[in-house]
Order: structure tokens, then sequence, then C-alpha cells
């Protein structure tokens, strides 16, 4: 079975500039999660999707971050404009239906300078 | 889902020594996860606890959950360089399984 995929897996850009994160979860999986992670702290939740709804983006920074999940398979994460405090690890995950674990892809590690 | 607090942030051990990360909320969970995070690497899922005083075990690691489900350990016994990683444990927000919520993480580090 293959995994969580995600790209780039690192991405450096200027204050200001835009940047997009990808993820095609685990074939089957409904739910998909987009997480940060910022370096010596645990993931902290973005957004949650089931199928092709959001579930929960209430800490999502939505002036700035934005995501989709249209057909309710791959998502794609967009901030514009990217700040310095934005440099960290996008985690994204799946889960299947009825299950509890979480499967996480590699992460796109993102610098903003 | 509800903040966690893990104890201790940091742990280093020589090989061999016994170690314990500790999670604590404030208020009742209804079940816990653990996941491992290797240096550079991403979090993978460990053990999940659903039932009050459950006890599960995984070779050499241990995990509890709380009488009161209001806190939950890890034990490793005779720890081993592969140990090394951070150590996540994470509200896993209900029986519909939404919103998984991680604790700050207990950084590992196991000395040869």
């Amino acid at each position: 079975e293959a995994g969580v995929a995600q790209s780039p897996r690192y991405k450096i850009i200027e204050k200001r500039q835009s940047v997009a994160f990808w993820c095609n979860p685990i074939s089957g999986h409904a739910t998909l999660y987009w997480y940060q992670q910022i370096l010596g702290q645990g993931p902290k939740l973005l957004i949650q999707f089931q199928n092709n709804g959001v579930v929960d983006d209430s800490q999502l920074p939505k002036d700035r971050f934005s995501a989709e999940r249209l057909k309710g398979v791959d998502s794609t994460l967009k901030i514009q404009p990217a700040k310095l405090e934005d440099s960290a690890v996008y985690l994204c995950a799946s889960r299947r239906s009825g299950t509890g674990e979480l499967f996480f892809g590699e992460g796109s590690r993102l610098t903003v300078l | 889902g509800q903040q966690v607090m893990q104890i201790p942030q940091y742990q280093h051990v020589q090989e061999g020594e016994d170690f314990t990360t500790y999670c604590n909320s404030s208020t009742t969970l209804s079940n816990i996860q653990w996941y491992k995070q290797r240096p550079g690497g991403h979090p993978v899922f460990l053990i999940q606890l659903v039932k009050s005083g459950e006890v599960k075990k995984q070779k050499r690691l241990t995990f509890q959950f709380g009488e009161a489900k209001k806190n939950s350990s890890l034990h490793i016994t005779a720890t081993q360089t592969t140990d090394v990683g951070t150590y996540f444990c994470a509200d896993a927000g209900g029986t519909s399984y939404g919103k998984l919520t991680f604790g700050q993480g207990t950084i590992l580090t196991v000395h040869p």
C-alpha cells in the first residue's frame, strides 16, 4: 500500500511570497489533515477534511492560508503571503473511516527568509 | 480536542536504562494515541488507548491509560539506540475520531 505522498519536500521562499504544498493521501482514506510542525513543537492541526468537506479549520490563519480538496482525494495547502513565522514542516496525514490511526507523509519543510 | 501536557520535555538515558514519559490532561480524555517521530522523520502511530485503566504492551514498550482517563504513560524497558526520537501523546477527541491534538512531545536521547 502506497503511503501519503507530499511535495515538495523542501521549499525556500522570501517573506511575502506565496507557496503551495500538495498531498495525496492513502487510497480510500476519506479523512485528510494538514498539520504545521514548528521546530521543537508538536504538530498543530491547521485543517481537517472529510472527503471534500471541511470538518475543522479553526486554527487555520485564514487571512493567509487556504486549503482545498476539490475531488475528495488529493489536497493543496497554500500560503500567501508568507511570513517568517510560517517556517515549519507542513505534514499531511490521512485516516481510514472508522479507525483512529493517522498515517503521515514525509512532510514539506518550508523556510521563509 | 483538549490540551495535553507532556513531561519531561527532554530525557537523556544510557543504553539499557528505562524511560518513561507522561501525558496529562486537566479534563477527561475520550481516548489517547501515542506516536514516535525519529529525528528528521514524520510521526508514526504506536498505539491507541480507549478504556480506563487500560495497559497495552508492544515488546519493550508499555502503555497505560489512567483510571480517571486524565493521564497516560509510555514506558520503555532497557532502551536501545533505535529508541531515539520524540514521543508524542495525542488526544483523539472522541469516538468520532475527529481532530487529533498533540502534546509537545518528549525528546529521548539514548547514549551508547
